[in-house]
């Protein structure tokens, strides 16, 4: 099983729509939670860090389940710029070591 | 410049020769990272430095693989004999805070698209 999983994609919407994914991690001591974006032939970029309480950025809600070990990302009223890979981040092992899921396309159509 | 800077931007090599690509973090990052991404794929961990400790370098996939940063900033990754399999985009990410404090974001360059023919 991989480390981090999430689901490729792609996620296709309508412009205003409401979206979300989910991504899931096998080390239950998995310390911090990250989402990245990446827009297509371009570096990533952090979007938003993830806190156990979950947190709310704008139009991004992030929010970590521990027991079920997954993090979620959701976007409402969704924009054509939000057209990206998004890509899950997690610390984990003795040196805290971060991992990527391979990331989740998203496309928002107009 | 402000952010991290990669070269070159693109490679092209041929089966077997050495390459050297070099990454210049954000000044004052004590935290810096190389990556690789094969397309359509995430990123995999190559090595971490942070200051002048030892480099994590359990992401290396063989030992014609090599990493160095000189005076806690400029890094260079050195792959000896290219195989076909090391085409891929290699990136660079700095940070001001170490890994593991949770506090870590990573600022990336916009990477090296290496072409083994």
């Amino acid at each position: 099983r991989k480390e981090v999983e999430q689901d490729p994609g792609p996620f296709n919407v309508p412009e205003g729509a409401t979206v979300a994914f989910n991504c899931t991690y096998s080390n239950s001591a998995s310390q911090s939670f990250f989402w990245y974006r990446q827009d297509c032939r371009k570096e990533p970029k952090l979007l938003m860090s993830v806190y156990s309480s979950g947190n709310e950025d704008g139009r991004f809600t992030a929010q970590l389940n521990r027991a079920s070990q997954y993090i979620s990302l959701l976007i409402r009223d969704s924009k054509l710029s939000d057209s990206a890979t998004y890509l899950c981040v997690v610390s984990s092992g003795s040196a805290r070591q971060l991992t990527f899921g391979s990331g989740t396309q998203l496309t928002v159509l107009p | 410049g402000a952010g991290v800077s990669q070269s070159p931007s693109n490679k092209v090599t041929e089966k077997g020769k050495d390459v050297e690509l070099r990454c210049d973090p954000i000044s004052g990052h004590t935290a810096l990272y190389w990556y690789r991404q094969s397309l359509g794929q995430g990123l995999e961990f190559l090595i971490y430095f942070q200051g002048n400790s030892a480099p994590d370098k359990s992401g290396l996939p063989s030992d014609r693989f090599s990493a160095e940063r000189t005076g806690g900033s400029v890094s260079t990754l050195t792959i000896q004999r290219t195989q076909q399999e090391d085409s891929a985009v290699y990136l660079c990410a700095s940070s001001s805070f170490p890994q593991g404090t949770g506090n870590e974001k990573l600022f990336f360059g916009s990477g090296t698209q290496l072409s083994v023919l």
